[in-house]
Order: structure tokens, then C-alpha cells, then sequence
């Protein structure tokens, strides 16, 4: 299966920082790569398909790049309700694998 | 608005089987993957399998042997059963939408943009 490494795995953080966690495949997966957005007690949220294609009524804060096996999501100006738990998670092998996460906290 | 709904037992005792179903309201399960998410407390998340709407399935490597994943369209309901459950089973178990989201220009995007609410399951004698 394809190894999917998150970096950092805990982020501090203030209201209007811009901010980039890092995911990196064991493998190339082209664009292949979705990134969620959880807080507690709750589902995921699709932030991020395709690398770089914001879902849907995403805020425009939120980008993510890259392709190949290195990748980032950014978020500019953190607002309060960014504070979660972001997932990467590639979609290149029908055998799904997902990073560890990224906890990013009020600092 | 397609909304998902898992339902199954919450409390299950070593070597039992688990059993829990999905059912897809709002909209149709034809032509769509289905898929089983699991995440145990406080931990990350693990992909566990997914069914097309005929019936064809895909599995985590380190999960195949126990799991089975079905379908049933006359009810718009997809299962999943993980047999010989152990402590390491107790987790919220999440199905959600497999969809095909987007394209580029050699082949098809595929993600999680709709999910249940997630059902907790404990295993404990």
C-alpha cells in the first residue's frame, strides 16, 4: 500500500497566521490527493480534491499544491473555526491510505 | 441534500462478528462507491473498504482476510461486516461517499464529500 506521511503532526497557531502542512507519499500519485478537515466529535469534511480543486463551498483561505509525491495545504489567515485535525489521504491506488493528521491549536 | 446514516450494534464481545449498515437517504446508491472508514479514539483515520453499486469491492490489505463489504440497492443500503473482532476493533465507524469528483486529463478524482455521522463500536468481554 502507499504510504501517506503528514508534517507537522501538531501545529500551533494564532487568528490571521497563514499556515502549510506538508503530505508526502511513499510513491508517486500524481494529483491523487485530497485533504479533510476534522474537529471533534465529528465527521470529516472534504476540503480538497485533486491536489489542488477546492470542494464546494470551501472558503477561498484554503489551497493545497503539488503532484508527484510531495504535497501541501495551506491556509491563509486562520480564522477561529480552522483550528481541527486536517487529513490527507490519496486516491491513486483503489487501496486508499490516509496521513496521520495534523492537529493545529491555538498557540 | 444525500445524507448517510450508519446503524448497527454498539457493544460486541471478542471473536464476534460486527455488522453495520449505511443507509444512503436523499438520493440513489446506483452508480456510485460506497465506502467504510474507522477511526479509533483520539486516533487517525483508516480506510477499511469500498463497494461499487454493482457490487464490486476494494479492501484495506491488513483488513481483507475479516471484512465484507455488500450492497443492496432495492433498500439503498450498503454493509459491513469485520468478523473475529478483537479490543483493536473498538472505533467510530464512518461510511461515506466514494465520489467520482473530477477529472484530469489521464483519468478520474475520486473522494470522501459526503459522510455519516459515525457510529461508536466497543469490543470489551
Amino acid at each position: 500500500d502507499i504510504q501517506m506521511t503528514q508534517s507537522p503532526s501538531s501545529l500551533s497557531a494564532s487568528v490571521g497566521d497563514r499556515v502549510t502542512i506538508t503530505c508526502r507519499a511513499g510513491q508517486t500519485i500524481s494529483t491523487s490527493l485530497n485533504w479533510y478537515q476534522q474537529k471533534p466529535g465529528t465527521a470529516p469534511k472534504l476540503l480538497i480534491y485533486g491536489a489542488s480543486r477546492l470542494q464546494s463551498g470551501v472558503p477561498s483561505r484554503f489551497s493545497g499544491s503539488g503532484s508527484g509525491t510531495d504535497f501541501t495545504l495551506t491556509i491563509n489567515s486562520l480564522q477561529p473555526e480552522d483550528f481541527a485535525t486536517y487529513y490527507c489521504q490519496q486516491s491513486y491506488s483503489a487501496e486508499y491510505t490516509f496521513g496521520q493528521g495534523t492537529n493545529l491549536h491555538t498557540k | 441534500q444525500e445524507q448517510l446514516q450508519e446503524s448497527g450494534p454498539g457493544l460486541l464481545k471478542p471473536s464476534e462478528t460486527l455488522s453495520l449498515t449505511c443507509t444512503v437517504s436523499g438520493g440513489s446508491i446506483s452508480s456510485y462507491y460506497w465506502t467504510w472508514i474507522r477511526q479509533p479514539a483520539g486516533k487517525g483515520l483508516e480506510w477499511i473498504g469500498r463497494i461499487y453499486s454493482d457490487g464490486s469491492t476494494n479492501y484495506n490489505p491488513s483488513l481483507k482476510s475479516r471484512v465484507t463489504v455488500s450492497v443492496d440497492t432495492s433498500k439503498n443500503q450498503f454493509s459491513l461486516k469485520l468478523s473475529s473482532v478483537t479490543a483493536a476493533d473498538t472505533a467510530v465507524y464512518y461510511c461515506a461517499r466514494d465520489n467520482l469528483i473530477g477529472y484530469t486529463t489521464s483519468w478520474g478524482l475520486y473522494a470522501f464529500d459526503i459522510w455519516g455521522q459515525g457510529t461508536m463500536v466497543t469490543v470489551s468481554s
